[in-house]
């Protein structure tokens, strides 16, 4: 066990729907990271929130968005899902947002859009 | 923007033979880099980094990874390999700084007994 908690494990949606990810961070991390793997593209940044603020955003598409609230806890919600939105989502955490911190990965949401 | 090539999609080697996993990074004036594991249906584990100081970095595991600037290199090497070693490595980057870590699109590596 890693430290970093992801729920729920496995989605099977619907295209045009939308779903919510959730990642609760090692216990003291401040910082969390959203990465999409998929087959073709490998690991795919898409946003970081550091105590609550976005810090860093990549290859976030616009219906996709995400939260950190104050528990640290964070959110990821897509929408309007098609079916190459299908991927494995991680979460990552670390204790803080320099360079030389490693992240802590979650076992990831594996989604299926149908 | 930074990124990075791992040479080899697939490397599979026997059992007690030694491997070389190849991964090289865009030029940067300083990064930190990192070689993390991907078990079966399980999510990335940290193996080893460089952030400074020596160049060659181990792992508990028996993986050793060599920093070299000059090449812009950071592969990782195993003397010996397992059966419990199968799995797919990933080199990522990141520069100094706030910027996420950049990954490369992995290496299966297949232990055959």
């Amino acid at each position: 066990d890693s430290g970093v908690t992801q729920t729920p494990k496995h989605l099977i949606t619907a295209t045009g729907q939308r779903v919510t990810l959730r990642c609760s961070p090692r216990s003291g991390d401040l910082s969390v990271y959203w990465y999409q793997q998929s087959l073709d593209q490998g690991l795919q940044f898409l946003i970081q929130y550091y105590n609550g603020e976005e810090r860093a955003k990549g290859n976030i598409l616009e219906r996709f968005s995400a939260q950190q609230f104050p528990d640290l806890h964070s959110e990821l919600n897509l929408s309007s899902l098609e079916l190459g939105d299908s991927a494995l989502y991680f979460c990552a955490s670390s204790e803080s947002t320099g360079a030389n911190y490693g992240y802590t990965f979650g076992s990831g949401t594996r989604l299926t859009v149908v | 923007a930074q990124s990075v090539t791992q040479l080899d999609s697939q490397v599979p080697v026997f059992e007690e033979a030694p491997v070389e996993l190849r991964c090289n990074y865009s030029s940067s004036v300083s990064v930190y880099l990192f070689w993390y594991v991907q078990y079966p249906n399980q999510g990335l584990q940290l193996l080893l980094k460089y952030l400074s100081g020596s160049t060659l970095v181990e792992s508990i595991n028996g993986f050793e990874a060599e920093f070299n600037k000059s090449q812009t290199s950071f592969h990782l090497r195993k003397p010996s390999v397992h059966i419990s070693d199968t799995a797919e490595y990933f080199c990522a980057v990141r520069n100094s700084g706030n910027t996420p870590l950049v990954f490369g699109k992995g290496t299966r590596l297949s232990v055959i007994a």
